[in-house]
């Protein structure tokens, strides 16, 4: 019930298009959804994040879409560029400093130029 | 604003021996992470810090893993001794704590660390 799942494990996307990541989660506590952006030998940084009470967040191409009732969220890189390949994690938590914080498998994306 | 410190960034040792990995957190964070990041994983809990008490380290294998948080800053983790499968990337990050927008969890780099 912890878990989130993660897909798919590589994605590749042409230049211009849009990629686009989905998570799934069970745990019903489960209220503050981050993903994270790594790149080779750095750690993750914090890309975008939502909470639950909105089904849409968007920061520039980064857009989160969250549907609740599936337990599911996505994140949807718009006009993807080869700097966007990276690894893109999902994690989701509950909403207290006790929470830890449960990351998704990872998606290796790649952006072809 | 300097960032999440960690030493050293690459370690190869071979099994039953010992490492032990150092971290200096972002100024002013009071909560500390070790994660592991097994290749081709997501990162996962090992311990978590508030100041320099453990708030959860549930998935800490004890038996051979220790890490502690002297005077609420810096954290070293300790591996003792090392088996094969703790091959992994080894990340510290720190978070000033929760406010209304969540809890943004910043990152070193991490130190990688072979066990052959």
């Amino acid at each position: 019930q912890q878990q989130v799942k993660q897909s798919p494990q590589s994605l590749i996307v042409q230049k211009g298009g849009i990629s686009i990541i989905n998570c799934a989660y069970e745990n019903t506590a489960f209220d503050y959804f981050p993903w994270y952006q790594q790149f080779p030998g750095k750690g993750p940084a914090l890309l975008i994040a939502i909470r639950p009470d909105v089904s849409e967040k968007k920061e520039g191409r980064f857009t989160i879409s969250f549907n609740k009732s599936a337990k599911q969220f996505s994140l949807h890189i718009m006009d993807s560029q080869p700097g966007d390949s990276a690894t893109y994690f999902c994690a989701a938590s509950g909403y207290s400093s006790a929470s830890k914080i449960i990351f998704g498998s990872g998606t290796r994306l790649s952006i072809r130029p | 604003e300097a960032g999440v410190a960690q030493s050293p960034r690459y370690k190869i040792i071979e099994k039953r021996q010992s490492v032990a990995f150092w971290c200096n957190p972002i100024s002013g964070h009071a909560t500390l992470y070790w994660y592991q990041q097994i290749l081709g994983q997501g990162p996962k809990l090992l311990i978590q810090f508030q100041n320099n008490g453990v708030v959860d380290d549930s998935q800490l294998p004890k038996d051979r893993f220790s890490a502690e948080r002297l005077k609420g800053v810096d954290s070293t983790l300790k591996i003792q001794p090392a088996k094969l499968e703790d091959s992994a990337v080894y990340l510290c990050a720190s978070s000033s704590g929760w406010s209304f927008s969540g809890n943004t969890i910043y990152f070193g780099e991490g130190s990688w660390l072979t066990v052959v």
